[in-house]
This record gives C-alpha cells, sequence and structure tokens, in this order.
C-alpha cells in the first residue's frame, strides 16, 4: 500500500501554546486528507477534511480556529492545535488518498500530551 | 459523530480459533472497509469491499459486504498471536467530501 507519515510521533507542549503535526503522503499525490482524534480505547473520530487548495470541511463541533488545517500541497497536510489545552491531550491520525474512489492510508498517529 | 456498531466489542481466544465479528449500520455504504489497529499505531487497511454480496479474502481473512448494504463480517481463520489488536470496520459515503464512518471497533486478544 502507499506510505503516508505523520510528524512527530509524539509531541508534549505546555498548556496554552500551539503544536505543529504534520501529514505526508510519501509516494503519491494526496488529493484529499482526513484528521482524526482517538482517545484511549475509543473509535477514531473525524475531525476534518482538506482537500489541497481549498478550505478544510471541518464536522460538526469541531473548533475550526482551535484545529488549524492547512494543505497547501498534494503532498503535505498540517494540523495545528492552537492554545492547547490538557483536554486536547489525544492521539491525532491523518490518512490520505489519491482520489475520491481510492482508499485512503493512514499515518503512524501522533501522541499528543498537554502539561 | 456518526458511528457504526460493531459487535463483539472485545474477545478473547485461543490460538488456533477462528474469530468472526460484525459490523451493522442504519445506513447504506456503497464501500465497506476493514482495518487493523495495533497499540500506538494508525490503522491498516485490510480488506475493502464495493459490491453487496461480495465475499473478499486476504490470507487468513475473509470479509463479507452484506446484502443489504448495512452490514459486514470479517472472520479470520486460525487465529495466531499476532491477530491481537483492534479491528474496525469502516463505510465510505459515496457523496460529497467521500469520508470514512468508522465502527466503535473490536478489541482481539488471542491466548496462545
Amino acid at each position: 500500500g502507499a506510505v503516508v507519515s505523520q510528524h512527530p510521533s509524539w509531541v508534549i507542549c505546555k498548556s496554552g501554546t500551539s503544536v505543529k503535526i504534520e501529514c505526508r503522503s510519501l509516494d503519491f499525490q494526496a488529493t484529499t486528507m482526513f484528521w482524526y482524534r482517538q482517545f484511549p480505547k475509543q473509535s477514531l473520530m473525524l475531525m476534518a477534511t482538506s482537500n489541497e487548495g481549498s478550505k478544510a470541511t471541518y464536522e460538526q463541533g469541531v473548533e475550526k480556529d482551535k484545529f488549524l488545517i492547512n494543505h497547501a500541497s498534494l503532498t503535505l497536510s498540517t494540523l495545528t492545535v492552537t492554545s492547547a489545552h490538557p483536554e486536547d491531550s489525544s492521539f491525532y491520525i491523518c490518512s490520505a488518498r489519491a482520489g475520491p474512489n481510492t482508499e485512503a492510508f493512514f499515518g503512524q498517529g501522533t501522541r499528543l500530551t498537554v502539561v | 459523530g456518526q458511528q457504526l456498531n460493531q459487535s463483539p466489542q472485545s474477545m478473547f481466544i485461543q490460538e488456533g480459533e477462528d474469530v468472526s465479528m460484525n459490523c451493522t449500520s442504519s445506513s447504506i455504504f456503497n464501500t465497506w472497509l476493514w482495518y487493523k489497529q495495533d497499540p500506538g499505531e494508525g490503522p491498516v487497511l485490510l480488506i475493502a469491499l464495493y459490491k453487496a454480496g461480495e465475499l473478499t479474502s486476504n490470507g487468513r481473512l475473509t470479509a463479507q459486504f452484506g446484502i443489504t448494504r448495512k452490514d459486514s463480517f470479517l472472520n479470520i481463520s486460525a487465529s495466531i498471536p499476532s491477530d491481537v489488536g483492534i479491528y474496525f470496520c469502516a463505510g465510505r459515503l459515496s457523496s460529497g467530501t467521500y469520508k470514512y464512518i468508522f465502527g466503535t471497533g473490536t478489541r482481539l486478544k488471542v491466548l496462545a
């Protein structure tokens, strides 16, 4: 399958600071990338869908001003958690796909801990 | 957010046994997928199903796309210790953002 890489794998930050997570498709061009959040022992909850060159589509209840998503190129999307708080601590996972009728491949995830 | 219901929620089995799990939805999907997630990792695609009634295998794994398009099943034959993990089903929408709706997950533990 195609390779999707996330960076960093884990990050610890202080409350009130911002953290940026990168998602890269290494061997294909991703027209769409998805960002998920996963709490312990729970399923993946979609936060937003981003298409290259356009604004992200956020799911209901997800604050777009807090979770900034940028999909500036066909191989890179970033998620920035602004003014992070301890309740933002979670496992964040991205996935990327080449087109609407192709399947998405997942990154390895980023463990965010806000202290 | 919307989720698909998976059962069982968790299961302990002996090595060598067969495993069955299912996923149900109140909505119709035209694409069903099964993923496996290891601890601290992202999900890995196991099987994708595109046609109602379709039965697809990937090694010891077999998945079926329910005829009503509202459910799917995953079977694992002759389980081995490395099968341990969380299995998620997902339905892919056929319009809009073509996003995925994930199931609640089945946690599998294999006893050697």
